[in-house]
């Protein structure tokens, strides 16, 4: 069991919007940690995607963003392309476990 | 340009032990933490542990302390992640990634991964 929450799986079509959610609580998600995406396409390491909650490293295109509110956050993908077909995991840090936690991650398959 | 390579895929017999590394280059070593994570087959990624290379400061996920043993060598700028006892469980893809500043901070550069195979 996962401190970080995420569904296990969503799907769409190519074009399509798509949202994946991060739930957890005060002590990770909120003013005083930031929330961190990653892509984890198959058989290829995590690639750093979301940062401090909203930003969008360099070479990552703007049809990925990231939200928060509370003690959630959201990755949310639009214009949704074949290539996008991996697992997403988000990241925080829990400061009552003082440990960096994952979320069980989210596998997006474009239909 | 920042790279971090790490060592080859281990094939090993229970009790056995392993050390395998990560070998970072294009940046000051001793100034960021470098992590491991850990995905064992068909899984999520698990934070095992940091090591501050620049005064070797380590810190451990409650799950993995005392299981594993993290260290670094400035003067190869290469961090290392070892097991005095391996266990079948410990068979997984295993990653080291650096933390772009302190400990909560994102993981920008990731390894390619060091796969570990534990078998009678």
């Amino acid at each position: 069991q996962s401190v970080l929450t995420q569904p296990p799986s969503v799907s769409g079509a190519p074009g399509q919007r798509v949202t994946i959610s991060c739930t957890g609580s005060s002590s990770n998600i909120g003013p005083d940690y930031d929330v961190h995406w990653y892509q984890q396409l198959p058989g290829t390491a995590p690639k750093l995607l979301i940062f401090g909650n909203i930003n969008r490293p360099s070479g990552v295109p703007d049809r990925f963003s990231g939200s928060e509110s509370g003690t959630s956050a959201s990755l949310a993908i639009t214009g949704l392309q074949a290539e996008d077909e991996a697992d997403y995991y988000c990241q925080s840090y829990d400061s009552s476990l003082s440990v960096v936690v994952f979320g069980g991650g989210t596998k997006l398959t474009v239909l | 340009e920042v790279l971090l390579v790490q060592s080859g895929a281990e094939v090993k017999k229970p009790g056995e032990s392993l050390k395998i590394s990560c070998k970072a280059s294009g940046y000051s070593f001793s100034s960021y933490w470098v992590a491991w994570v850990r995905q064992m087959p068909g899984k999520g990624l698990e934070w095992m542990g940091v090591i501050y290379p620049g005064d070797s400061d380590t810190r451990y996920s409650p799950s993995f302390q005392g299981q594993v043993t993290i260290s670094a060598d400035k003067s190869i700028t290469t961090t290392f992640l070892q097991w005095s006892g391996l266990k079948a469980s410990d068979t997984a893809m295993y990653y080291c990634a650096r933390l772009f500043s302190g400990i909560a901070s994102r993981s920008d550069y990731w390894g390619q991964g060091t796969l570990v195979t534990v078998s009678s």
